[in-house]
């Protein structure tokens, strides 16, 4: 079965410092990867996603990630962060021949931009 | 706009008094969740259908059930709810193999309390 670890429960950040949260998942095969954004009070949005190609992926609101497979990651950055992206930020990984496409998520990480 | 709508946004309930939360979609697509989403947590699935097929996560309480009358519809009947049932839940949609894997588009979900 497939797990995702997010390891960064919360991070508090000063407007324009760089973000960077980390992911990894455990999965032997091939991997379709996302990272969804929560703010507070709404629902699940989808901020970017990795299914192949270029392992550099650029999101909405200036946000990438790197899909780096030898080390079953896919974390999320942004060169200088705002005060609206103070969220909560869940990766989440399924499997291609998963004809469901169900997600398995991480714990999620708070993030909290100081102004 | 396509889009995933939840009704009611909120519900507050009394112990052991059945409770039935809708989701509804103007997206088509084929596959249905619903994720259980407890305070500061990652979302948890509860199950998802597949089509018409109803696939139950092995963890799942049996007091949750799901219906999907249609294509654009799917409730969640919670036959009597416990006080640790008290959480978010989460509906989302995505496409299958069959129509081209996409990613879970997810409603604004509905936030339960158990009184």
């Amino acid at each position: 079965a497939q797990s995702v670890s997010q390891h960064n429960h919360h991070v508090i950040l000063s407007e324009a410092a760089s973000l960077e949260l980390g992911c990894n998942y455990s999965y032997g095969g091939t991997v379709n990867l996302f990272w969804y954004v929560q703010y507070p009070g709404q629902h699940l949005q989808l901020l970017l996603k990795y299914f192949s190609g270029d392992p550099l992926v650029k999101g909405i609101k200036g946000f990438e990630a790197e899909f780096i497979k030898s080390k079953f990651s896919f974390n999320l950055r942004k060169p200088s962060v705002q005060w609206s992206d103070t969220a909560e930020y869940f990766c989440a990984v399924n499997t291609p021949n998963n004809a469901g496409n169900m997600l398995t998520f991480g714990g999620g990480t708070r993030l909290m931009v100081k102004p | 706009d396509a889009m995933v709508i939840q009704n009611p946004r909120y519900q507050v309930t009394q112990f052991g008094k059945p409770v039935t939360l809708s989701c509804s979609q103007t997206l088509n697509h084929n596959v249905m969740y619903w994720y259980q989403q407890k305070s500061s947590q990652a979302p948890k699935l509860l199950f998802h259908y597949y089509d018409k097929d109803f696939n139950n996560e092995a963890d799942t309480p049996d007091n949750f059930q799901s219906r999907r009358p249609n294509t654009s519809f799917c409730f969640l009947d919670i036959r009597s709810p416990g006080l640790g049932d008290t959480a978010m839940y989460l509906c989302a949609t995505s496409r299958d193999l069959s129509q081209g894997h996409g990613p879970q588009h997810f409603g604004d979900g509905t936030r339960l309390s158990i009184l």
